[in-house]
C-alpha cells in the first residue's frame, strides 16, 4: 500500500545507546518531515528535508541526525539517547510546497530508560 | 510568535450528537489551514484543508469554516459516530511555496464520543 511506512513501531533504548528511527515513503513525494510529539504539546518539528541531498533543522533538533541519499528514505538518529527524547516520533511527506498531500506515518513509540 | 490555540482540549459527547472544535491561530503571513483526525496510536489523518480565500470546506460528516480576517476556524462534527472518537489538530502553514518548515501545530482536542 502506498503511504509512509515507519519502524520499529515500539523502541526501549538505556541512555546512551544509539539508534535509528527509519522512514520510508513510496509515493515519489520530495518534502519528508520528523516530528516528535509529547503529552499536552503539538507536534514539533525535528528535522526536514525538501529533497535527496537537502536537509535543515527544525524546531527541536538536539540530539537528532539526519540523511537524505534517495528520495524514498529519510532515516532520524539517536546520536546518544537521553530520558528527555522519550516521545512518540512521526514521520511525514508531501508532494508539494505548502504541504498539500501531506501524509504521515503510524508513529514509532520510544522509550529511553 | 506563531502559536495555534484549539478549544476545549476534551470533550465528552453521546454518539449522534453534534460537536464544535475552535481553533485560533497568530500565524503570519497565512497560507493554509487544516484540520487532521489522530485516532489513538496512529498517526494524524487530513480532514480538511482550506486557503484564506475559502470560507467553508466539508468531507462527509466533517464541516471545517475558516475566518481569514479574525483569524478562528471551527471544526463542526455531524451526528457524531463512535469512530469519531479521537484527537483532532488544527495546524496552519505560513507558505505557499515552502516544505514542512514553519507549520504550526495546536495541542489538539481530545474527543470522546459515548454510546
Amino acid at each position: 500500500n502506498a503511504g509512509v511506512t515507519q519502524t520499529p513501531k515500539f523502541q526501549v533504548l538505556k541512555t546512551g545507546q544509539s539508534m535509528t528511527l527509519q522512514c520510508a515513503q513510496d509515493m515519489n513525494h520530495e518534502y519528508m518531515s520528523w516530528y516528535r510529539q509529547d503529552p499536552g504539546m503539538g507536534l514539533r518539528l525535528i528535522h526536514y528535508s525538501v529533497g535527496a541531498g537537502i536537509t535543515d533543522q527544525g524546531e527541536v533538533p538536539n540530539g537528532y541526525n539526519v540523511s537524505r541519499s534517495t528520495t524514498e528514505d529519510f532515516p532520524l538518529r539517536l546520536l546518544s539517547a537521553a530520558p528527555s527524547q522519550t516521545s512518540v516520533y512521526f514521520c511525514a511527506s508531501s508532494y508539494s510546497p505548502g504541504g498539500y498531500g501531506y501524509t504521515f506515518g503510524s508513529g514509532t513509540r520510544l522509550t529511553v530508560v | 510568535k506563531n502559536q495555534v490555540e484549539q478549544s476545549p482540549q476534551s470533550l465528552i459527547i453521546l454518539e449522534g450528537k453534534n460537536c464544535t472544535l475552535q481553533c485560533n491561530y497568530t500565524v503570519s503571513p497565512f497560507s493554509n489551514l487544516r484540520w487532521y483526525k489522530q485516532d489513538t496510536g496512529r498517526g494524524p489523518v487530513s480532514l480538511t484543508i482550506m486557503t484564506f480565500s475559502e470560507n467553508t470546506k466539508s468531507n462527509g460528516r466533517y464541516t471545517a469554516t475558516l475566518d481569514a480576517d479574525t483569524k478562528q476556524s471551527s471544526l463542526h462534527i455531524t451526528a457524531s459516530q463512535l469512530s469519531d472518537s479521537a484527537s483532532y489538530i488544527c495546524v496552519v502553514s505560513p507558505y505557499s511555496g515552502g516544505g514542512a518548515d514553519g507549520l504550526t501545530f495546536g495541542k489538539g482536542t481530545h474527543l470522546i464520543i459515548q454510546p
